[in-house]
């Protein structure tokens, strides 16, 4: 019964290809995320929605699209993957969006590799 | 621009010793600071959540400190086991932020028995 599940856990694609990673939590939050951690280990906030709104959008190239059908999956596709997308995307989850600290709870990754 | 620094990459030291991991923060103002463990090829895990107007708290072997002026967090772990060693990520937020919290880059940290 794992809380916060990502898929695939691995994918390995050629540069100009489009893929999707899917997120699904069984917690009942409200809220969700993408993180991308770079090779230097930095965990950066790419998108968060809250009930299917988007309430995060950083600066994150648009070839990204975040989509979010119900608030328990938020899915993450990317268009025309180039060799800097190459990183490890976690998808987190908290309970809810109003600014208050509560852990985020994530899932174990997944590794994206462009050849 | 905000920047979060932890002490260092890594962090090595002998069983039963206590583990000190510093978090340090400039142009930011967080209302709470979080800190996270990551094990080698899993998300991180959320330990200890401490407030802007907190000083100390604890849990089981894990201790962490928040001073605001020194725009410092200390996170300690007393009696180190082998199975501590991971990497312990902190975190900081702003009240007013959506859910938004910003990471540092994390400490590895090794027990050695």
């Amino acid at each position: 019964d794992t809380a916060v599940s990502q898929t695939p856990k691995y994918l390995v694609t050629q540069m100009g290809n489009d893929k999707s990673i899917k997120c699904e939590q069984n917690l009942g939050h409200d809220t969700m995320y993408w993180y991308k951690q770079d090779s230097k280990k930095f965990l950066k906030i790419m998108f968060s929605y809250n009930n299917k709104e988007l309430i995060i959008n950083e600066t994150v190239p648009n070839r990204f699209s975040p989509k979010s059908p119900d608030k328990a999956h938020l899915n993450l596709h990317i268009n025309s993957l180039e060799l800097g997308d190459s990183a490890v995307y976690f998808c987190a989850s908290s309970p809810r969006k109003d600014g208050g600290p509560e852990p985020q709870h994530f899932g174990d990754g997944t590794r994206l590799s462009i050849l | 621009s905000q920047k979060i620094e932890q002490n260092s990459e890594a962090l090595n030291i002998q069983e039963g010793k206590t583990a000190t991991l510093t978090c340090n923060y400039t142009n930011y103002s967080p209302a709470y600071l979080q800190w996270y463990r990551q094990d080698p090829g899993r998300g991180p895990v959320f330990l200890l959540l401490i407030r802007e107007n907190e000083k100390e708290k604890r849990k089981e072997r894990l201790k962490v400190t928040f001073d605001t002026t020194l725009k410092q967090s200390l996170f300690h772990i007393t009696a180190s086991q082998p199975a501590d060693s991971a990497t312990y990520l902190c975190a900081l937020g702003r009240r007013s932020s959506a859910s938004k919290i910003i990471f540092g880059s994390g400490t590895r940290l090794s027990i050695r028995p």
